[in-house]
């Protein structure tokens, strides 16, 4: 099956840093991944639609010069979190699109210090 | 994409049938109904997804009402490991620029031994 993978599983840094996380499609091609974040005890909610070559089109309320997406190839997207603070603090999942069904990641726990 | 509405939570006995109900009143005639799940601390798990005909795989059944304004998804024998949160989500099933997954709140199943 369709295999989605995320690095890093787990991210401590100090407040101020930036943050990269690497979302891979595995054994397929995907034109559009997706970002969801989750806070604890809450349902996850999409940040962006990262389409391969093109900019990311941004949900309502997403800062998009503070979570900057890149979707460089068929395979691989990433999200910097610039300057993190500790609201940004949260679960990161990625999600990647192979004919009508998405896949998901394992997700990245992000703490911000 | 079509609102769906979950009980927050589920109890079910181990080795017993978990049957999650979910109302999508609004549904599209063109919008399918999705199934994933979520375990704790990790990705979004597809589960299962179906337009009008009731659907099975090798782990759960669909059953869409023929209004279709709602559906049941089945775990024929609940084990301690199917304990999560699952999502009911109606979405456009081809791929187009609009057609992502937004998740509600979804039903938290508890299995019990």
């Amino acid at each position: 099956g369709a295999v989605v993978s995320q690095h890093p599983s787990w991210v401590i840094c100090k407040s101020g840093t930036s943050v990269k996380i690497e979302c891979r499609s595995l054994d397929f091609q995907a034109t559009t991944m997706f970002w969801y974040r989750q806070f604890p005890k809450q349902s996850l909610m999409l940040m962006a639609t990262s389409n391969e070559g093109s900019k990311a089109t941004y949900e309502q309320g997403v800062e998009k010069d503070k979570f900057l997406i890149n979707h460089a190839s068929l395979t691989l997207s990433t999200l910097t979190v610039t300057s993190a603070h500790p609201e940004d603090s949260s679960f990161y999942i990625c999600s990647a699109r192979a004919g009508g069904s998405q896949h998901f990641g394992d997700g990245t726990r992000l703490s911000i210090l | 994409d079509a609102k769906t509405t979950q009980p927050p939570s589920m109890d079910c006995a181990e080795g017993r049938a978990a049957n999650l109900p979910c109302n999508h009143s609004t549904i599209s005639g063109n919008e399918y109904v999705y199934w994933y799940r979520q375990i704790h601390s990790q990705g979004p798990q597809y589960i299962i997804h179906g337009l009008k005909n009731n659907e099975t795989n090798e782990m759960a059944s669909l059953i869409i009402t023929e209004d279709r304004k709602s559906s049941t998804l089945i775990l024929p024998h609940a084990t301690l490991r199917d304990t999560a949160v699952y999502y009911c989500i109606v979405r456009v099933g081809r791929e187009t620029s609009g057609s992502r997954l937004t998740f509600g709140e979804g039903t938290q199943l508890t299995v019990n031994p």
